[in-house]
């Protein structure tokens, strides 16, 4: 089944440390987003890539990177993570502007030590 | 600003008993209204698109409406399995970010 994959599904990290989370799809879809869910909060958009076009939000931190080296996958790195960053981080993809809806990961749920 | 708003924030019903959430939503320009399922420790799955008021989408014992100010996602004789948080997003016209609020957890009871 067309799917999209999201690694590791729980990743534990000590404070400042870097870490990446990875995305992958099999939906050949054009558009990946990033988003951070925090408990019983709405996801919250951190980016999306747009084919290869990077748009970022403008209030996610500097902190907070990305990487889509090919049509297939996407990373999240987070180069200094503070304890304020532990979520869940939830990988989306869409066709074009995804007004049939987007197609979610299971998410991984970062815990900051 | 887009704004997106849900209520109740929680909901226990007994199963059969029907029920209605809300999405209140501020946007301007809209392309369209999404209704997602989320269960726990899970991403959220797509349920339906309204685009323009009036519009009635239906799906199992779910039914979504959509007017200019909100939109509903009406719960018929719910079962123990509909169990789940539900998510409404808006989206703008000319971009692809989706808004999300921040849902309404419904619980049904056996």
């Amino acid at each position: 089944d067309a799917m999209v994959i999201q690694n590791p599904r729980y990743q534990v990290t000590q404070f400042g440390k870097p870490v990446t989370l990875s995305c992958s799809q099999t939906l050949n879809h054009n558009v990946m987003y990033w988003y951070q869910q925090k408990s019983s909060q709405a996801p919250k958009l951190l980016f999306h890539y747009y084919d290869k076009d990077f748009n970022n939000e403008a209030d996610t931190p500097d902190n907070f990177q990305s990487r889509r080296p090919n049509t297939s996958f996407c990373f999240l790195d987070i180069r200094s993570p503070g304890l304020g960053d532990a979520a869940m981080y939830l990988c989306a993809t869409s066709r074009d502007s995804g007004v049939g809806g987007y197609t979610f990961g299971s998410g991984t749920r970062l815990t900051v030590v | 600003e887009d704004q997106v708003t849900q209520s109740p924030e929680a909901l226990r019903l007994q199963e059969g008993e029907s029920s209605s959430l809300n999405c209140s939503y501020t946007v301007s320009g809209l392309r369209g209204l999404f209704w997602y399922r989320q269960d726990p420790g899970k991403g959220p799955e797509f349920l339906f698109t309204l685009y323009s008021a009036g519009e009635e989408k239906e799906k199992e014992r779910l039914k979504a409406t959509l007017t200019k100010k909100e939109s509903f996602l009406h719960i018929t004789a719910p079962k123990p399995e509909d169990s789940a948080t539900y998510l409404c997003a808006v989206q703008r016209r000319n971009n692809n970010d989706m808004r999300f609020g921040a849902g309404t957890r419904l619980t049904v009871k056996p």
